[in-house]
C-alpha cells in the first residue's frame, strides 16, 4: 500500500525552540497533505491542508504564524512548530491523499504517516 | 449537530462476540464514507471504505444508509486484536471529517 513517512518520530525540546517535521509520501504523489494534531484520549484535530505550491489552509483557532507549513514539492510538505511551548506538546501526524482512480485503492482515500510525538519542556 | 459523531464508548465486549457500531453524518451531500482504526499511540489505518450497496471484508461488514445519514460497522466473532479505537471518516468535496472515534475493548 501507499507509504508515508514523518521525520523525527520524537522530539523533545526547550520552551522557545523551534521544531520542524518532514512528511513524505514514498510511493505516489501527494497534492494535498493534511497536519493533524491529537492529545491523549483526544480525537485527531485537523490543523491545516497543505497544498502544494501554494499556501496552506488554517483551521479555525491555529495559529498560521506559530505552525509554518511548507509544501515545496509533491512528496514533502513539512511543519514548523516555532517558539514551541509546553502546551504544544502533542502528537502531530500528517496524511497524504491519493487521488489516483487507477490505483486499487479507494478514491479520496488518506494515508496516513506514523506521527510525531512532540514534548516540549 | 455535528458533522460526524460517534458514540466514544468504550465498548466492552467478550471475545467471539459481534459488536456493531454506528456514525451519523449531518451533511447529506457527503460523497464517500470510511472506517479507520487506531491503535493507542499510533496513526490511523484505513480498515474499510463503506459503499452504498454494502460491503464485507472478512468478518468486517460496513454499510452506509444514505436516507438516514449513517454508516456502520459490524465486527464478527471479535479477536482480542480487535481492540482499538474505530474513526468514522467522511468526505465531502476536498474536506475530509474525522469523527471522535468509539474505542472497543475486547474482553478474553
Amino acid at each position: 500500500g501507499a507509504v508515508v513517512s514523518q521525520h523525527p518520530s520524537w522530539v523533545i525540546c526547550k520552551s522557545g525552540t523551534s521544531v520542524k517535521i518532514e512528511c513524505r509520501s514514498l510511493d505516489f504523489q501527494a497534492t494535498t497533505m493534511f497536519w493533524y494534531r491529537q492529545f491523549p484520549k483526544q480525537s485527531l484535530m485537523l490543523m491545516a491542508t497543505s497544498n502544494e505550491g501554494s499556501k496552506a489552509t488554517y483551521e479555525q483557532g491555529v495559529e498560521k504564524d506559530k505552525f509554518l507549513i511548507n509544501h515545496a514539492s509533491l512528496t514533502l510538505s513539512t511543519l514548523t512548530v516555532t517558539s514551541a511551548h509546553p502546551e504544544d506538546s502533542s502528537f502531530y501526524i500528517c496524511s497524504a491523499r491519493d487521488r489516483s482512480r487507477t490505483s486499487g485503492r479507494p478514491y479520496n482515500e488518506q494515508f496516513f504517516g506514523p506521527g510525531t510525538r512532540l514534548t516540549v519542556l | 449537530r455535528k458533522e460526524v459523531e460517534q458514540d466514544p464508548g468504550p465498548f466492552n465486549v467478550p471475545e467471539g462476540a459481534t459488536v456493531a457500531f454506528n456514525c451519523t453524518y449531518s451533511n447529506s451531500a457527503s460523497q464517500s464514507f470510511f472506517w479507520y482504526r487506531q491503535d493507542c499511540r499510533k496513526e490511523p489505518k484505513l480498515l474499510m471504505s463503506v459503499y452504498s450497496s454494502g460491503n464485507e471484508d472478512g468478518r468486517f461488514t460496513a454499510q452506509l444508509n444514505r436516507a438516514s445519514q449513517y454508516i456502520s460497522l459490524l465486527i464478527r466473532d471479535s479477536k482480542l486484536s480487535d481492540s482499538a479505537t474505530y474513526l468514522c471518516v467522511v468526505n465531502l468535496d476536498d474536506k475530509i471529517i474525522f469523527g471522535k472515534g468509539t474505542r472497543l475493548h475486547i474482553l478474553p
